[in-house]
């Protein structure tokens, strides 16, 4: 399978606990992207990489978030401290850099329901 | 300010017929990208067409049209011959240049009902 796979696909947790997400992008993809979405709304913009630098990240990620692509291959998103706002869909994507036209590839999402 | 907007919160369409789901965007950079998405029910985003800021035609892919109007800044989707399968949550996205850092951003969505 060549296309960007999340990790877990569905996730509960209580309240205060921490939680890790993972993103394998598609191989010779050098930008990845996180977004959040919730019910009913389209994906919101946290943050993105290139290789392994984090370009920008949006006012959206709380100090409780923090992302990393070490190597500049999968990503991971790390939620601390949950809160029940957290609860949503994660969303991770892969593109080319640098280029206008190519569109993100979109893995199937993490599921966060926090209880 | 919002750079994607999707006024359409829902829309309805009879099988076979056509539908414009509209989109307008706000950007000073010369250099973007336009997308649009699907999403079904079951959560993946579907990539279906894309216009670049500097083409001159609008884009095409089978039964999908991107009604690019420049000066207007709108990018509405026209969806010909909608069957069943089509109905789905629509999103518009924009991808800017050097300004945006090549980030893509998306509206807030239309939900298309294809009905029978």
């Amino acid at each position: 399978d060549t296309g960007v796979s999340q990790n877990p696909r569905h996730k509960i947790t209580k309240r205060g606990q921490n939680v890790t997400f993972r993103c394998d992008p598609i191989s010779e993809h050098n930008r990845l992207y996180w977004y959040r979405q919730t019910l009913g709304q389209g994906p919101e913009f946290l943050t993105y990489f290139q290789n392994e630098a984090q370009l920008e990240k949006s006012r959206l990620l709380s100090d409780r978030f923090s992302a990393e692509r070490p190597k500049g291959s999968f990503s991971t998103l790390e939620i601390q401290r949950t809160e029940q706002g957290d609860s949503a869909m994660y969303l991770c994507a892969s593109s080319l850099v640098g280029a206008i036209r190519t569109e993100a590839f979109f893995g199937q999402g993490t599921r966060l329901t926090v209880v | 300010a919002q750079k994607i907007t999707q006024t359409q919160p829902g829309m309805f369409v009879q099988e076979k017929e056509a539908v414009t789901l509209d989109c307008t965007y706000d950007t000073s950079d010369p250099s973007y990208g336009l997308f649009w998405y699907k999403q079904p029910s079951s959560g993946e985003m579907i990539f279906l067409i894309y216009q670049g800021s500097y083409d001159q035609q609008n884009a095409t892919e089978g039964r999908y049209s991107l009604n690019f109007q420049k000066a207007r800044k709108s990018a509405n989707l026209v969806i010909s011959a909608s069957q069943l399968g089509d109905s789905a949550m629509y999103f518009c996205a924009m991808r800017e240049g050097t300004e945006g850092g090549f980030k893509t951003i998306f509206g807030a969505g239309t939900r298309l009902f294809v009905k029978a």
